[in-house]
């Protein structure tokens, strides 16, 4: 069965560090791999989706993602937070072959500090 | 903002009741994917819509169940509501016919069963 994990509940960083957050997945095959953003009391939102190709993945609002195959991670990233980027994130996973059985980690809370 | 548009926002239901959400799919998607968000959990799948026809289901029982409209739009129905039942139900549309395609969200319906 497939899965996802992001073994952080909660990432806090400092405006202007860097950030990271983190997913790992077990899904057979080569899935496709998704990260969503969602605001308080709002539905998610697409930041970026790696598919085929090069390893890192560029997305919405200055965030990118690094595919690591050997070690089925996912991890998403941004050189420079804002306190704005302060949500919750989600990392999901979906079959090649399967459209209909996207699956999503538990979220990880990322607060950045003024 | 995606496009996508649910009603109602919020909505207050009793044990053993029945509710009808609705979803309106983005301009030029033709699939409509529902999940449960619990609080403090990510999405889970509940079923997905194209062509008027289920295409794909969750681990959810018969209760829930769903509709596509001709013009894309889908409902989703739960009888006999629990309590466990409270959750942010999110759809999402999508193209199908295109592997790699994206899912969008709407902002969601904030369901509570007393």
């Amino acid at each position: 069965a497939q899965s996802v994990a992001q073994p952080e509940d909660q990432v806090k960083v400092a405006e202007g560090n860097p950030l990271t957050v983190k997913c790992t997945y077990s899904v057979s095959g080569n899935p496709y791999l998704f990260w969503y953003v969602q605001y308080p009391n709002r539905g998610l939102q697409f930041l970026l989706k790696y598919i085929t190709g090069d390893n890192l993945v560029k997305g919405s609002y200055g965030f990118e993602a690094e595919f690591n195959k050997s070690q089925t991670s996912f991890h998403l990233k941004k050189p420079s937070a804002l306190v704005s980027d302060s949500a919750l994130y989600f990392c999901a996973v979906r079959p090649r072959n399967n459209n209909n059985d996207m699956r999503f980690g538990a979220g990880t809370r990322l607060t950045v500090k003024p | 903002e995606t496009g996508v548009t649910q009603s109602p926002t919020h909505l207050i239901k009793t044990r053993g009741q029945q509710v009808t959400l609705r979803c309106s799919s983005q301009s030029g998607h033709n699939t409509v994917s529902w999940y449960q968000q619990a609080l403090g959990q990510g999405p889970q799948f509940i079923f997905q819509y194209y062509r008027e026809e289920e295409n794909g289901r969750g681990n959810f029982p018969p209760r829930f169940s769903g509709l596509q409209f001709p013009n894309y739009s889908s409902e989703l129905n739960v009888n006999a509501l629990e309590l466990d039942d409270s959750a942010l139900y999110l759809c999402a549309s999508s193209l199908a016919g295109v592997l790699t395609d994206t899912q969008y969200f709407g902002p969601g319906t904030r369901l509570t069963v007393l």
